[in-house]
């Protein structure tokens, strides 16, 4: 069965420092999303990407981040200067067409801890 | 109001009972709707999509009533490998795919 994968699964970086999160989105799928997850709390909507470009963000998807599909196959999530406040788990989407209808399935994860 | 408001739990059900969850949205304009479940420390999982005229997936049930905008999520016969969060999952007419999460109903199912 298809699935989104993403790396690193773990990845510990210090504050100021940018990191990058890769996703593999399934493979006939055109629609891309980012979410993320702070421990105990709900998940929460970042973005979505289609055509090369954003569809939709959400008031957290500052100009600290930034999306990218660098080639065929890979969909990534910069945070150019973190912070404590972005140590989350952030999670991968993907839909096969129509944001609308079709429905998101996620990859495993990135638990991103900032120190 | 909360966007999307589910009881939080935790239930705590032994193998084989029916479980019911319920779930209300804020915004008339909800056009998708979905019960996700998550592990923990894992991502969600779709489980199903909620149609008006109600669906079911083996044990599992889900309802829409759109004028009260409530969703429930029911659960028979459950087994061991059902305990998890379940999250109520809803997207706004118009959007772009955001997918807006209720806070999750967490389900232990104990022998």
């Amino acid at each position: 069965e298809p699935e989104v994968t993403q790396t690193p699964s773990h990845q510990v970086t210090q504050m100021g420092q940018e990191v990058i999160l890769r996703c593999v989105p399934i493979s006939n799928h055109l629609y891309f999303y980012w979410y993320r997850q702070i421990l105990g709390q709900k998940v929460e909507f970042l973005v979505s990407f289609y055509n090369n470009e954003i569809s939709e963000k959400s008031e957290i998807f500052d100009d600290q981040f930034s999306v990218e599909r660098p080639d065929g196959s890979n969909f990534t999530l910069k945070i150019r200067s973190t912070k404590l406040e972005d140590s989350a788990m952030y999670f991968c989407a993907s839909s096969e067409s129509g944001p609308v209808t079709y429905e998101q399935y996620f990859g495993p994860g990135t638990r991103l801890t900032v120190t | 109001r909360k966007e999307v408001e589910q009881d939080p739990g935790p239930f705590n059900v032994p193998e084989g009972a029916t479980v019911a969850f319920n779930c209300t949205y804020s915004n008339s304009a909800s056009q998708s709707f979905f019960w996700y479940r998550q592990d923990c420390r894992k991502e969600p999982k779709l489980l199903m999509s909620v149609y008006s005229s109600g669906n079911e997936d083996g044990r599992f049930t889900a309802q829409l009533n759109r004028a009260s905008q409530y969703i429930s999520l029911l659960i028979r016969d459950s087994k061991l490998s059902d305990s998890a969060t379940y999250l109520c999952v809803v997207l706004l007419g118009g959007s772009y795919g955001k997918l807006t999460f209720g806070q999750g109903t967490i389900l232990t199912v104990h022998p």
